[in-house]
């Protein structure tokens, strides 16, 4: 089946730190992979996408790249902000599915000054 | 780009009351919307597939005749809690997509607080 394992969290970081997510997913074909970020008390915001292995998604300093050999879509950011603490989740949207997004369980992000 | 309304933000009522919840594409037509449960500190569980048109198709588990769904238009999707109780407090999203493909985009999501 589709599924998708993600960093656990909470992770805590000064300011200007560097940042990674680990997100890795399991899936029939070629999926398209998906960052959410969810601030408190709100819906969900895309963050980034990538539909094909090697694309890398990018938006508001974060990245990440669609490696198939090792079925991971890992976020990052060089240097993190306070106004980056969210909630982030990786998610996936199967080949020729019903369009059903399969989430990870997020990981909250805590950015201290 | 694309924006997905959701009404209310809030709800507070008491036990045996019916709540509407509705979720409506902005600028672009959703033949399809998604309706979403998160409990706190939790992801998020998918409930239902809103079609226009046509029957929602429910998740396993979630109970149809609990909560309704209602694909009335291109635009607009309405989940009702039938009936509810403490058991269905929680936050509801949902999302919506311009077509095969395409990035969902969510709602700002509803709280319930059944008293």
């Amino acid at each position: 089946g589709n599924s998708v394992t993600q960093m656990e969290g909470p992770v805590t970081l000064s300011e200007e730190a560097f940042l990674t997510i680990n997100c890795t997913y399991t899936a029939t074909g070629y999926p398209s992979l998906f960052w959410y970020v969810q601030y408190p008390g709100e819906g969900l915001q895309l963050l980034l996408k990538a539909t094909k292995a090697d694309d890398k998604g990018s938006n508001k300093g974060f990245e990440a790249t669609y490696r198939k050999e090792t079925t991971s879509f890992h976020l990052e950011k060089g240097s993190v902000q306070v106004s980056d603490s969210a909630v982030y989740f990786c998610a996936l949207n199967p080949q020729g599915g019903s369009e059903k997004l399969v989430f990870g369980k997020g990981t909250k992000l805590t950015v201290n000054p | 780009g694309a924006v997905v309304s959701q009404h209310p933000s809030r709800v507070i009522c008491k036990s045996g009351t019916s709540v509407k919840i509705e979720c409506r594409s902005l600028d672009f037509q959703a033949t399809t919307m998604f309706w979403y449960r998160q409990f706190p500190k939790q992801s998020l569980m998918l409930m239902a597939t809103s079609n226009e048109g046509s029957k929602a198709t429910y998740e396993q588990g979630v109970e149809k005749d609990k909560f309704l769904i209602n694909h009335a238009s291109l635009t607009l999707s309405t989940l009702t809690v039938t009936s509810a109780h403490p058991e269905d407090s929680s936050f509801y999203i949902c999302s919506a997509h311009q077509g095969s493909g395409q990035p969902q985009h969510f709602g700002d999501g509803t709280r319930l607080s059944i008293l």
